[in-house]
Protein backbone atom coordinates (compact mmCIF):
# COMPACT_ATOMS: atom_id res chain seq x y z
CA UNK A 1 0.00 0.00 0.00
CA UNK A 2 1.12 3.20 -0.92
CA UNK A 3 2.08 6.03 1.69
CA UNK A 4 -0.59 8.73 0.46
CA UNK A 5 -3.17 7.60 -2.07
CA UNK A 6 -5.97 10.16 -3.61
CA UNK A 7 -8.02 9.47 -6.88
CA UNK A 8 -6.10 11.46 -9.43
CA UNK A 9 -9.94 12.73 -11.02
CA UNK A 10 -9.73 15.35 -12.63
CA UNK A 11 -13.43 15.98 -11.11
CA UNK A 12 -15.34 18.21 -13.61
CA UNK A 13 -17.83 20.40 -11.50
CA UNK A 14 -20.15 23.13 -12.01
CA UNK A 15 -20.39 26.60 -9.83
CA UNK A 16 -21.97 26.00 -6.68
CA UNK A 17 -21.16 22.34 -6.42
CA UNK A 18 -20.47 20.31 -3.29
CA UNK A 19 -17.15 17.95 -3.58
CA UNK A 20 -15.15 15.92 -1.70
CA UNK A 21 -12.20 14.51 -1.90
CA UNK A 22 -11.03 11.35 -0.31
CA UNK A 23 -6.93 10.27 0.64
CA UNK A 24 -5.72 7.43 3.03
CA UNK A 25 -3.06 6.93 4.43
CA UNK A 26 -0.61 3.79 5.66
CA UNK A 27 0.78 4.90 9.06
CA UNK A 28 -1.30 4.26 11.52
CA UNK A 29 0.95 6.26 13.81
CA UNK A 30 0.82 9.86 12.23
CA UNK A 31 -0.55 12.25 13.97
CA UNK A 32 -1.44 15.73 11.66
CA UNK A 33 -2.57 15.74 8.34
CA UNK A 34 -2.58 18.22 5.78
CA UNK A 35 -3.72 19.65 2.53
CA UNK A 36 -2.02 21.43 0.33
CA UNK A 37 -3.56 23.54 -2.93
CA UNK A 38 -1.53 23.92 -6.06
CA UNK A 39 -2.31 25.68 -9.16
CA UNK A 40 -1.31 25.34 -12.56
CA UNK A 41 2.54 26.03 -12.85
CA UNK A 42 2.63 26.96 -9.16
CA UNK A 43 4.16 26.09 -6.02
CA UNK A 44 1.65 24.03 -3.22
CA UNK A 45 0.24 26.26 -0.80
CA UNK A 46 -1.30 24.80 2.36
CA UNK A 47 -4.57 25.17 2.51
CA UNK A 48 -5.36 23.56 6.02
CA UNK A 49 -4.53 21.77 8.78
CA UNK A 50 -6.58 18.26 10.57
CA UNK A 51 -4.96 17.96 13.80
CA UNK A 52 -8.20 16.29 15.27
CA UNK A 53 -11.12 14.59 13.93
CA UNK A 54 -11.76 17.52 11.43
CA UNK A 55 -11.32 21.06 10.76
CA UNK A 56 -13.45 23.94 8.57
CA UNK A 57 -12.66 26.89 7.84
CA UNK A 58 -15.52 28.60 5.34
CA UNK A 59 -16.68 26.82 2.75
CA UNK A 60 -14.11 24.45 3.33
CA UNK A 61 -13.91 21.40 5.80
CA UNK A 62 -11.63 18.64 6.36
CA UNK A 63 -12.22 15.22 8.77
CA UNK A 64 -10.34 12.96 10.02
CA UNK A 65 -11.28 9.22 10.27
CA UNK A 66 -8.38 7.53 11.99
CA UNK A 67 -9.55 3.87 12.31
CA UNK A 68 -10.08 3.86 8.74
CA UNK A 69 -6.81 5.88 8.05
CA UNK A 70 -8.46 8.27 5.58
CA UNK A 71 -8.86 11.51 5.56
CA UNK A 72 -11.36 13.96 3.32
CA UNK A 73 -11.78 17.24 2.02
CA UNK A 74 -15.25 18.75 1.51
CA UNK A 75 -15.66 22.25 -0.52
CA UNK A 76 -18.92 23.87 -0.78
CA UNK A 77 -20.65 25.94 -3.31
CA UNK A 78 -17.53 25.51 -5.27
CA UNK A 79 -16.11 28.56 -7.14
CA UNK A 80 -14.25 29.08 -10.40
CA UNK A 81 -11.17 29.91 -8.31
CA UNK A 82 -11.46 26.95 -6.52
CA UNK A 83 -10.00 24.83 -9.80
CA UNK A 84 -6.77 23.63 -8.79
CA UNK A 85 -4.87 20.38 -7.52
CA UNK A 86 -5.22 19.18 -3.89
CA UNK A 87 -2.29 17.17 -2.32
CA UNK A 88 -3.16 15.26 0.47
CA UNK A 89 0.10 15.41 2.95
CA UNK A 90 0.88 12.92 5.76
CA UNK A 91 3.91 13.62 8.20
CA UNK A 92 6.00 10.28 8.57
CA UNK A 93 7.09 9.55 12.56
CA UNK A 94 10.27 9.78 13.95
CA UNK A 95 10.51 13.58 15.40
CA UNK A 96 11.16 15.67 11.98
CA UNK A 97 8.51 16.72 9.69
CA UNK A 98 9.38 14.43 6.60
CA UNK A 99 5.85 15.29 4.78
CA UNK A 100 4.53 12.64 2.46
CA UNK A 101 2.81 14.02 -0.66
CA UNK A 102 -0.20 12.39 -2.18
CA UNK A 103 0.14 12.43 -6.16
CA UNK A 104 -2.86 14.53 -5.93
CA UNK A 105 -6.68 15.04 -6.91
CA UNK A 106 -7.30 17.76 -9.87
CA UNK A 107 -10.68 19.37 -9.95
CA UNK A 108 -12.08 21.82 -12.59
CA UNK A 109 -14.95 24.08 -11.81
CA UNK A 110 -17.18 25.67 -14.97
CA UNK A 111 -19.58 27.71 -15.55
CA UNK B 1 8.61 39.68 4.29
CA UNK B 2 10.19 38.02 1.29
CA UNK B 3 9.08 34.26 0.87
CA UNK B 4 11.27 30.84 -0.49
CA UNK B 5 13.18 32.55 -3.30
CA UNK B 6 14.83 29.89 -5.97
CA UNK B 7 16.65 30.60 -8.75
CA UNK B 8 16.94 30.45 -11.39
CA UNK B 9 13.02 30.21 -12.53
CA UNK B 10 14.23 27.62 -15.75
CA UNK B 11 17.06 26.21 -17.23
CA UNK B 12 17.61 24.36 -20.01
CA UNK B 13 21.08 22.23 -20.57
CA UNK B 14 22.43 19.58 -22.28
CA UNK B 15 22.76 16.22 -21.10
CA UNK B 16 26.19 15.86 -19.23
CA UNK B 17 26.43 19.09 -18.00
CA UNK B 18 26.40 20.15 -14.11
CA UNK B 19 23.22 22.03 -13.02
CA UNK B 20 22.98 23.97 -10.11
CA UNK B 21 19.69 24.95 -8.25
CA UNK B 22 19.86 27.90 -5.50
CA UNK B 23 17.43 28.70 -2.40
CA UNK B 24 16.99 31.07 -0.15
CA UNK B 25 14.77 30.01 2.60
CA UNK B 26 12.66 32.37 4.95
CA UNK B 27 14.69 33.97 7.42
CA UNK B 28 14.53 32.67 10.67
CA UNK B 29 12.99 28.58 9.46
CA UNK B 30 15.56 26.30 10.72
CA UNK B 31 14.21 23.66 8.08
CA UNK B 32 14.48 23.40 4.71
CA UNK B 33 13.68 20.59 2.29
CA UNK B 34 14.35 20.01 -1.35
CA UNK B 35 11.59 18.28 -3.41
CA UNK B 36 11.15 16.89 -7.08
CA UNK B 37 7.90 17.11 -9.23
CA UNK B 38 6.81 15.08 -12.32
CA UNK B 39 3.78 14.33 -13.47
CA UNK B 40 4.52 10.38 -13.02
CA UNK B 41 5.74 10.53 -9.28
CA UNK B 42 4.49 13.41 -8.35
CA UNK B 43 6.48 15.71 -5.80
CA UNK B 44 9.08 13.60 -3.96
CA UNK B 45 10.94 14.45 -1.23
CA UNK B 46 14.95 14.39 -1.83
CA UNK B 47 16.88 15.50 1.31
CA UNK B 48 16.44 17.63 4.01
CA UNK B 49 18.48 20.05 6.58
CA UNK B 50 17.98 21.17 9.92
CA UNK B 51 20.02 23.97 11.22
CA UNK B 52 22.05 23.50 8.15
CA UNK B 53 22.56 20.07 8.97
CA UNK B 54 21.55 17.26 6.39
CA UNK B 55 18.57 14.94 8.37
CA UNK B 56 17.50 12.58 5.61
CA UNK B 57 18.79 12.02 2.22
CA UNK B 58 17.43 9.08 1.47
CA UNK B 59 15.24 10.58 -1.44
CA UNK B 60 18.14 11.21 -3.06
CA UNK B 61 18.10 9.39 -6.83
CA UNK B 62 21.82 8.90 -7.51
CA UNK B 63 25.28 9.54 -6.72
CA UNK B 64 24.79 12.84 -9.14
CA UNK B 65 22.71 14.35 -6.77
CA UNK B 66 24.13 16.48 -3.96
CA UNK B 67 22.89 19.25 -1.80
CA UNK B 68 24.57 21.60 0.19
CA UNK B 69 23.72 24.20 3.26
CA UNK B 70 26.50 26.36 3.92
CA UNK B 71 24.25 28.75 6.20
CA UNK B 72 21.19 28.78 7.51
CA UNK B 73 20.50 31.50 4.29
CA UNK B 74 21.87 29.45 1.34
CA UNK B 75 21.37 25.89 -0.29
CA UNK B 76 22.62 24.40 -3.47
CA UNK B 77 21.13 21.48 -5.12
CA UNK B 78 23.34 20.01 -8.11
CA UNK B 79 23.48 17.68 -10.45
CA UNK B 80 26.33 16.24 -11.88
CA UNK B 81 26.32 14.83 -14.79
CA UNK B 82 22.92 16.04 -15.73
CA UNK B 83 20.63 13.37 -17.66
CA UNK B 84 17.43 13.99 -19.66
CA UNK B 85 15.33 11.69 -16.87
CA UNK B 86 16.01 14.39 -14.42
CA UNK B 87 13.88 16.89 -16.41
CA UNK B 88 11.35 17.98 -13.37
CA UNK B 89 10.10 21.06 -11.40
CA UNK B 90 12.68 21.23 -7.87
CA UNK B 91 11.18 23.02 -5.52
CA UNK B 92 12.51 24.30 -1.88
CA UNK B 93 10.91 24.32 0.99
CA UNK B 94 11.55 26.10 4.37
CA UNK B 95 9.82 25.63 8.18
CA UNK B 96 10.41 26.82 11.12
CA UNK B 97 11.50 23.67 12.89
CA UNK B 98 11.32 20.01 12.55
CA UNK B 99 8.38 19.63 13.81
CA UNK B 100 6.95 22.76 12.09
CA UNK B 101 4.52 20.95 9.61
CA UNK B 102 4.02 23.97 7.75
CA UNK B 103 6.10 24.15 4.18
CA UNK B 104 6.26 27.59 2.45
CA UNK B 105 7.60 26.41 -1.08
CA UNK B 106 9.47 28.37 -3.13
CA UNK B 107 8.50 29.29 -6.72
CA UNK B 108 10.69 26.14 -8.35
CA UNK B 109 12.69 25.33 -10.72
CA UNK B 110 12.01 24.15 -14.11
CA UNK B 111 14.69 22.38 -15.51
CA UNK B 112 14.75 20.58 -18.79
CA UNK B 113 17.94 18.71 -19.54
CA UNK B 114 18.08 17.71 -23.69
Amino acid sequence: RKEVEQDPGPFNVPEGATVAFNCTYSNSASQSFFWYRQDCRKEPKLLMSVYSSGNEDGRFTAQLNRASQYISLLIRDSKLSDSATYLCVVPLSGGYNKLIFGAGTRLAVHP
Amino acid sequence: DAGVIQSPRHEVTEMGQEVTLRCKPISGHNSLFWYRQTMMRGLELLIYFNNNVPIDDSGMPEDRFSAKMPNASFSTLKIQPSEPRDSAVYFCASSLGPTNEKLFFGSGTQLSVL
